[in-house]
């Protein structure tokens, strides 16, 4: 099994102003995934952080605005870039491994 | 404290048969609650949802049980398919979902042919 830290937990941002979330992971995983989930609603998958190259981004999402980085099999990053107040929601951490799929505690956004 | 249980790590149904998968939970703010499928190296999809004060929702081969007093839901695939082989995840939150989903560790289904 594989424990995911996310930090922040939570932040009130500046419309305008980026903010980097990072998922660490307690042991080697193969894949990991970035999600967002506004309040009430189901996950949307952001994009998949692919070590040592770009993220592959779902329909909807670019590298501008969300840059990801995963530079080895335990960490990746999320930023979110020039913040609107529509970007305010819950951003997820996901990892995978041997078939098992481990969820961070999520970072909780708001921008005003 | 995990407040999300799915005490089966893996269950193995025949196909065509009934699956059932179990799901308990600790905190009683909990009001709404949610399966997920997820595939190996997929992300997760949303498969049905139930909101605290119903007992049962129905969406085609999929129904979801909820038993509030005993902190208990599960989630029944009639018939089982060789496609629903799968983890499947129980997640629940609470007053409106400000605060995020809170995950079960899954329960990997099997269906054998």
């Amino acid at each position: 099994s594989a424990v995911i830290s996310q930090k922040p937990s939570r932040d009130i941002c500046q419309r305008g102003t980026s903010l980097t979330i990072q998922c660490q992971v307690d042991s080697q995983v193969t894949m990991m995934f970035w999600y967002r989930q506004q309040p009430g609603q189901s996950l949307t998958l952001i994009a998949t952080a692919n070590q040592g190259s770009e993220a592959t981004y779902e329909s909807g999402f670019v590298i501008d605005k969300f840059p990801i980085s995963r530079p080895n099999l335990t960490f990746s990053t999320l930023t979110v870039s020039n913040m609107s107040p529509e970007d305010s929601s819950i951003y997820l951490c996901s990892a995978e491994t041997n078939r098992e799929a481990f969820f961070g505690q999520g970072t909780r956004l708001t921008v005003v | 404290d995990q407040q999300v249980k799915q005490n089966s790590p893996s269950l193995s149904v025949q196909e065509g048969r009934i699956s059932i998968l179990n799901c308990d939970y600790t905190n009683s703010m909990f009001d709404y609650f949610l399966w997920y499928k997820k595939y190996p190296a997929e992300g997760p999809t949303f498969l049905i949802s139930i909101s605290s004060i119903k007992d049962k929702n129905e969406d085609g081969r999929f129904t979801v049980f909820l038993n509030k007093s005993a902190k208990h839901l599960s989630l029944h695939i009639v018939p089982s398919q060789p496609g629903d082989s799968a983890v499947y995840f129980c997640a629940a939150y609470s007053g409106g979902g400000a605060d995020g989903l809170t995950f079960g560790k899954g329960t990997h289904l099997i269906i054998q042919p």
